[in-house]
């Protein structure tokens, strides 16, 4: 069964540093999403992107952040400067039609800002 | 703003039936889904309702009723493996796009 892949599992960085997190989307769909969950919190939207650009994007999702999808099948995250309060899990997801269809998750990617 | 409201907690027996309330004050509304999280897993996809009503899907019923801002999921015949955070999250036609509930955390005992 197809399935939405995440790496790493963890990233451990140092405040200030760039991280980029990598997820690649079930094949066929053609929407994309980044969340991410504060541990002990809730699942907050970052951008969704959609025929290569950012289609919605929440107020978290400021100049620190960008997403890009760099070849067919990869999309990724980049945060340009972390910081301690970025220390989350990031789930990326894809659906197959628009966001209003069953959204796919990956596994997540636990980032540690130290 | 936006808002989405759950009850924190819940316990029930295994077998019986349980009803999980979401609440929300959003605008721009598209619909409403809801989603099973496992402890330290990713969220999976239960339902998603747009029209006002009941959709039976198995073991699994949602509720929306747009007209009060409110959800409900059923889940009937519980089973162990149904202890999990169960997230509800609003789908916007714009901006923000999708707010996520707190989550509501169910314990099921034998």
């Amino acid at each position: 069964e197809p399935e939405v892949t995440q790496t790493p599992s963890h990233q451990v960085t140092q405040m200030g540093q760039e991280v980029i997190l990598r997820c690649v989307p079930i094949s066929n769909h053609l929407y994309f999403y980044w969340y991410r969950q504060i541990l002990g919190q809730k699942v907050e939207f970052l951008v969704s992107f959609y025929n290569n650009e950012i289609s919605e994007k929440s107020e978290i999702f400021d100049d620190q952040f960008s997403v890009e999808r760099p070849d067919g099948s990869n999309f990724t995250l980049k945060i340009r400067s972390t910081k301690l309060e970025d220390s989350a899990m990031y789930f990326c997801a894809s659906s197959e039609g628009t966001p209003a269809n069953e959204q796919f998750f990956g596994p997540g990617t636990r980032l540690t800002v130290l | 703003g936006q808002n989405i409201d759950q009850p924190t907690e819940m316990t029930a027996t295994e077998g019986a039936i349980v009803q999980i309330n979401c609440t929300y004050q959003t605008s721009g509304f598209n619909g409403l889904f809801w989603y099973q999280q496992h402890a330290g897993e990713a969220p999976t996809f239960l339902s998603y309702n747009v029209l006002d009503g009941l959709e039976e899907k198995g073991r699994f019923s949602s509720f929306l009723s747009r007209s009060k801002g409110y959800s409900y999921l059923l889940l009937k015949e519980l089973q162990m493996k149904d202890s999990a955070s169960y997230l509800c999250a609003a789908f916007l036609n714009y901006g923000q796009n999708f707010v996520f509930g707190p989550g509501t955390r169910l314990s099921v005992l034998p």
